[in-house]
């Protein structure tokens, strides 16, 4: 199984709403990441988990809260979002047991805050 | 300066062309160069990668990898309408355990 999920694909929120996006990986793989992705932009990186221990890219705005429950599984926690946080949420995983660190993508949730 | 910069485009050539798409890099902590494939609405996927300066060949596809000149090239032969997609060239630092994503570029093959 070399496929990374995400859940749900498309959400439409409100600036006052709180709301998750799931990722979940079977590979066992120990290193996962959140990316941000803009329309005709790379991918951003916002948050990695490696070993479960996080990194955070400063930027990223505290409305922003990665969780990683155990190492299949990692969470965004959305609150109080901008209409500018509109955007492709990627999710990665990554073997940190090989060289090459080759990252997994998820399809992505499309997240258009009102 | 962007640690990665990569040729615009967008691309559009007919079926059966050469296609090249080109990156340059800054940092020589880089020691993987990935390529990247995505499709509109989807997330990218790994096509391949090189470690060494030189060519690695995958089916149609070539990557090539000049570390002296910090250059790095994707080659497609006898390019497919299927290929039309976005082409992200991104070199990795294995110490930091991180990717640098070029801008990409959009390449439109018509048949």
């Amino acid at each position: 199984d070399t496929e990374v999920t995400q859940t749900p694909k498309h959400l439409v929120m409100g600036m006052t709403n709180k709301k998750s996006l799931k990722c979940e990986q079977h590979m066992g793989h120990r290193a996962m990441y959140w990316y941000k992705q803009k329309a005709k932009k790379p991918p951003e990186l916002m948050f990695v988990y490696s070993y479960e221990k996080l990194s955070i890219n400063e930027s990223v705005p505290s409305r922003f809260s990665p969780e990683c429950p155990n190492s299949s599984l990692l969470n965004l926690h959305l609150h109080a979002l901008q209409p500018e946080d509109s955007a492709l949420y990627l999710c990665a995983s990554a073997d940190t047991g090989s060289s090459t660190d080759t990252q997994y993508f998820g399809p992505g949730t499309r997240l258009t805050v009102l | 300066q962007k640690e990665v910069e990569q040729d615009p485009g967008p691309l559009s050539v007919p079926e059966g062309a050469i296609v090249s798409l080109n990156c340059t890099y800054s940092n020589s902590a880089f020691q993987y160069f990935m390529w990247y494939r995505q499709y509109s609405r989807k997330g990218p996927e790994l096509l391949m990668y090189t470690y060494s300066s030189g060519n690695k060949e995958d089916g149609r596809f070539t990557a090539q990898v000049d570390k002296s000149s910090k250059y790095i090239s994707l080659f497609i032969r006898d390019s497919q309408p299927s290929d039309s997609a976005t082409y992200l060239c991104a070199p990795h630092n294995t110490n930091a355990g991180k990717s640098t994503f070029g801008d990409g570029t959009t390449l439109t093959v018509k048949p």
